[in-house]
């Protein structure tokens, strides 16, 4: 079976500094992994996406993830924050290998709030 | 190119009524899911349909819930009778490929919201 963890249920930062939203997996195969993006009525946004190329995945909107196989992690960055990359977002893992990669398993979801 | 289309925006109803919600695929996209998000929760998968089949409905609670997509392109998820535990907004996505492949790429219609009372 296939499980994500997100450790943060908010994190809060000012404009312009880094931002780390992390995330820990747990999956009986060769995972594909997610980050996935909720701005409030809207639907949701993939991010960026891993699935056993460059452990470093570059995302949209300067966001970046790095696959640690040995930590199981697949943590969320970006340098710099800006006011509209607040919104909630998701951590995901593919639930079966080889068949159907849409079949995903969300986790909790993390709250980004940005201060001026 | 049109994104996923999703009605109505809100629904409330009160408990035992029945209520169903609609979703068009983009177009041409022949694998569609349906989630439910409940407050506080990430997105669960309800069921997935490959054209107008069902691949997989081990999540979906058949007692109450039930969807089709009969002519493979739009489908309807309904609930009968609707408890309070439904409320939760219903996410509609699709995709291209078969769901075989990990260059899939799902796109997300905005939800509908239901409001169990």
């Amino acid at each position: 079976a296939q499980s994500v963890t997100q450790l943060d249920s908010h994190v809060s930062v000012s404009e312009g500094t880094p931002v780390l939203l992390r995330c820990n997996y747990s999956s009986s195969y060769s995972p594909s992994l997610f980050w996935y993006v909720q701005h409030p009525n809207k639907g949701l946004q993939l991010l960026l996406k891993y699935t056993s190329a460059a452990t470093l995945v570059k995302g949209i909107n300067g966001f970046e993830a790095e696959f640690k196989k040995s930590e199981t992690s697949f943590h969320l960055t970006k340098p710099s924050a800006h006011m509209s990359d607040a919104a909630e977002y998701f951590c995901v893992v593919s639930r079966i290998r080889g068949t159907s990669y849409g079949k995903l398993t969300f986790g909790q979801g993390t709250i980004l709030t940005v201060h001026p | 190119e049109a994104g996923v289309a999703q009605s109505p925006r809100y629904k409330i109803i009160e408990k035992r009524q029945s209520v169903a919600f609609w979703c068009n695929p983009i177009s041409g996209h022949a694998t569609l899911y349906w989630y439910q998000q409940i407050l506080g929760q990430g997105p669960k998968l309800l069921i997935q349909f490959q054209n107008n089949g069902v691949v997989d409905d081990s999540q979906l609670p058949k007692d109450r819930f039930s969807a089709e997509r009969l002519k493979g392109v739009d489908s309807t998820l309904k609930i009968q009778p609707a408890k309070l535990e439904d409320s939760a907004v219903y996410l509609c996505a699709s995709s291209s490929q078969r769901g075989d492949r990990r260059d899939e790429k799902l796109f997300f219609g905005s939800g509908t919201q239901l409001s169990v009372l």
